[in-house]
């Protein structure tokens, strides 16, 4: 059962368009929302997280929307970079409880020059 | 700081041989995770470990992978005996747990990747 259900699984944009990918969660006990990012031969690197609490978080050209009624959230790159060329998987956990990190199956993202 | 260490990176082995991955995790993080990638997929969870013990383990495929986590730093995942399905990026991850809260984010090394041949 994929608790967190992530699209799409694949982006192309061109250099300076927006990309956004998009998560959904099922567990309403999540109150962790992280976006890692993954380079190709190195793990995953935490790029941007949000609780529950806030409905955007914004970290220079990376922005997370989330919505906690629909348990939707999302990540935008503004000014999309060939240097933003990764996977990207979103993930949720309970940090409070089983701190268990459920991750999404990760969007690979290419950004043309 | 000195990030999460794992070693070897590569290793190619016959199936039925065995095979050992060894993590350093940063100085000072109490949680350690050991995580398995397949090619175009996500981390998958095989262990977590907060200092010493085994806090989940629900993952791991017991019959023929084991791991341990001595004096609550460095760790150890073995497999043995490797079979063709083993061919994975293993990945360590480690962070911090202080006062039983999470603070939400992992640290991970580079993985070791492992062809089963």
């Amino acid at each position: 059962q994929q608790q967190v259900k992530q699209s799409p699984q694949s982006l192309i944009v061109q250099k300076g368009g927006i990309s956004i990918i998009n998560c959904a969660y099922e567990n309403t006990a999540f109150d962790y929302f992280p976006w890692y990012q993954q380079f190709p031969g190195k793990g995953p690197a935490l790029l941007i997280a949000i609780r529950p609490d806030v409905s955007e978080k914004k970290e220079g050209r990376f922005t997370i929307s989330f919505n906690k009624s629909a348990k939707q959230f999302s990540l935008h790159i503004m000014d999309s970079q060939p240097g933003d060329s990764a996977t990207y998987f979103c993930a949720a956990v309970n940090a409070g409880n089983n701190r268990k990190l459920i991750w999404g199956l990760g969007t690979s993202l290419a950004v043309n020059p | 700081e000195a990030g999460v260490v794992q070693s070897p990176r590569y290793k190619i082995i016959e199936k039925k041989q065995p095979v050992a991955f060894w993590c350093n995790p940063i100085s000072g993080h109490n949680t350690l995770y050991w995580y398995r990638q397949n090619l175009g997929q996500g981390p998958e969870l095989l262990i977590r470990y907060e200092n010493e013990e085994a806090v989940d383990d629900s993952q791991l495929p017991k019959d023929r992978f084991s791991a341990e986590r001595l004096k609550g730093v460095d760790s150890t995942l073995k497999i043995q005996p490797a079979e063709l399905g083993d061919s994975a990026v293993y990945l360590c991850a480690s962070s911090l747990v202080f006062e039983g809260q999470y603070t939400g984010e992992l640290f991970f090394g580079e993985g070791s990747r492992l062809t089963v041949l």
